[in-house]
């Protein structure tokens, strides 16, 4: 079955280190998203891409950066981790056009930056 | 700015009553909603959606009404089960943009 995964699924890390977080999915999807979960900010967009090479800001894409070099995975990378990056992080991905919208969610990466 | 708002953060509803969630939003470009349910440590599941030229869309025990002149959208869930305890997320896109912005989130708990 195809899926969407994520690792680690938890990470504590120090400030000020680089730290990337893992997403591979086997849907062959173009889009892929990156969204954090924050108490009373909900899900935030980070960063997406529409296919490989292509990558976009989303709304609160400071300090994150991703690439994308397959179709396959989109990794997310914290240039130099902050407290204020605390969160859990979830990656997305769709299809292009009809039903863009249905996107599948992985599992999460719960993410401490001390 | 936030464009999508679901000013309830929690609800408790008894088990076999309607379950209604509700969530605003502020973008006039926003042509399809939807709603996401999230249990705890998992990731957010599709649940349903509509597109702007329709104000109902009913699938199974879930239905999403769509107020489009009050910018308001509802989930019913009719009735509610406990498995039906999650946090749920409204959704909303623009045409021809594939990316979502989400609200808030609404945390339900069905009382047994």
């Amino acid at each position: 079955d195809a899926e969407i995964t994520q690792s680690p699924r938890h990470k504590i890390t120090e400030t000020g280190r680089q730290v990337t977080l893992a997403c591979h999915q086997t849907w062959n999807h173009n889009n892929m998203f990156w969204y954090r979960q924050d108490l009373g900010h909900g899900l935030r967009l980070i960063h997406y891409s529409y296919g490989v090479h292509d990558t976009n800001k989303g709304e609160v894409s400071d300090g994150y950066s991703v690439s994308r070099s397959n179709t396959e995975d989109l990794p997310l990378t914290l240039e130099s981790a902050a407290s204020s990056q605390t969160s859990v992080y979830f990656c997305a991905s769709s299809v292009t056009g009809a039903r863009s919208w249905e996107q599948y969610f992985g599992p999460g990466t719960r993410l401490t930056v001390t | 700015d936030q464009q999508v708002k679901q000013n309830s953060p929690s609800l408790s509803v008894q088990e076999g009553r309607i379950s209604i969630l509700n969530c605003d939003y502020t973008n006039s470009m926003f042509d399809y909603f939807l709603w996401y349910k999230k249990y705890p440590a998992e990731g957010p599941t599709f649940l349903i959606s509509i597109s702007s030229i329709k104000d109902k869309n009913e699938d199974g025990r879930f239905t999403v009404f769509l107020n489009k002149s009050a910018k308001h959208l509802s989930l019913h869930i009719v009735p509610s089960q406990p498995g039906d305890s999650a946090v749920y997320f409204c959704a909303a896109s623009e045409f021809g943009n594939e990316k979502l912005t989400f609200g808030t989130g609404t945390r339900l708990t069905i009382i047994p």
